[in-house]
């Protein structure tokens, strides 16, 4: 079982919409939790991170994390074109050992 | 600019010749992950590396692979006798420290795309 499950997509979504993204983790220990956007032939860079239950918004983002079910989403509101681009789950099971364990990420499409 | 640096961004190599991949993490970063991304798949983990310790190296292949994070200098990722399924992007990461968690978050660097000819 890997550590951090994620549809390969692509999702694709129309301009305006909403885009989510899902992950699940299967160890039940894991404190952090983060999502990165990877546009084609560049480096992840950080979205959001989320600690605790429920929601956290920033901007069109909004991270939602339920422990209980071991999963974590990403809501893209008002979703543009320039949203489209592979999303990496990460989690960080915050152990002695700060190694994060990334899904193999989501392809989204935002079509004009 | 006090973000993850890697050079080269692009190394060109042909089999059996060594490939050398620094990493310079965020200014007060003390720790150096790296990451190996084949075309069109997920980052792989390879190493987790402090000052002049590796921490974690279960992602690392047994042979041929070497990484290093000196007390001086940059990180090193060592590749020799390279092969052509050694072509891929590889991605260093830094983050600050291990018992704060919670203010913890990787970021990385813009890569280094090796290509083995």
């Amino acid at each position: 079982q890997k550590e951090v499950e994620q549809n390969s997509g692509p999702l694709s979504v129309p301009e305006g919409a909403i885009a989510s993204l899902n992950c699940t983790y299967s160890d039940r220990v894991s404190q952090s939790f983060f999502w990165y956007r990877q546009y084609s032939g560049k480096s992840p860079e950080l979205i959001m991170s989320i600690y605790s239950n429920g929601d956290k918004e920033d901007g069109r983002f909004t991270a939602q994390l339920n422990k209980a079910s071991q999963y974590v989403s990403l809501l893209i509101r008002d979703s543009q074109p320039s949203d489209s681009a592979t999303y990496l789950c990460a989690v960080n099971k915050g152990n002695n050992f700060n190694k994060f364990y990334f899904g193999s990420g989501t392809k989204l499409n935002v079509k004009p | 600019n006090a973000g993850v640096m890697q050079n080269p961004r692009h190394l060109v190599r042909r089999r059996g010749q060594e490939a050398r991949l620094r990493c310079s993490p965020m200014k007060g970063h003390s720790h150096v992950y790296w990451y190996r991304q084949l075309p069109e798949e997920g980052l792989k983990f390879m190493v987790y590396l402090q000052k002049e310790n590796i921490i974690d190296e279960s992602g690392m292949p047994k042979e041929r692979f070497s990484a290093e994070f000196p007390k001086e200098g940059p990180s090193i990722l060592r590749i020799q006798q390279v092969v052509r399924g050694d072509s891929a992007a590889y991605f260093c990461a830094s983050s600050p420290s291990t018992r704060a968690y919670r203010t913890d978050t990787q970021y990385f660097g813009p890569g280094t795309r090796l290509t083995v000819l």
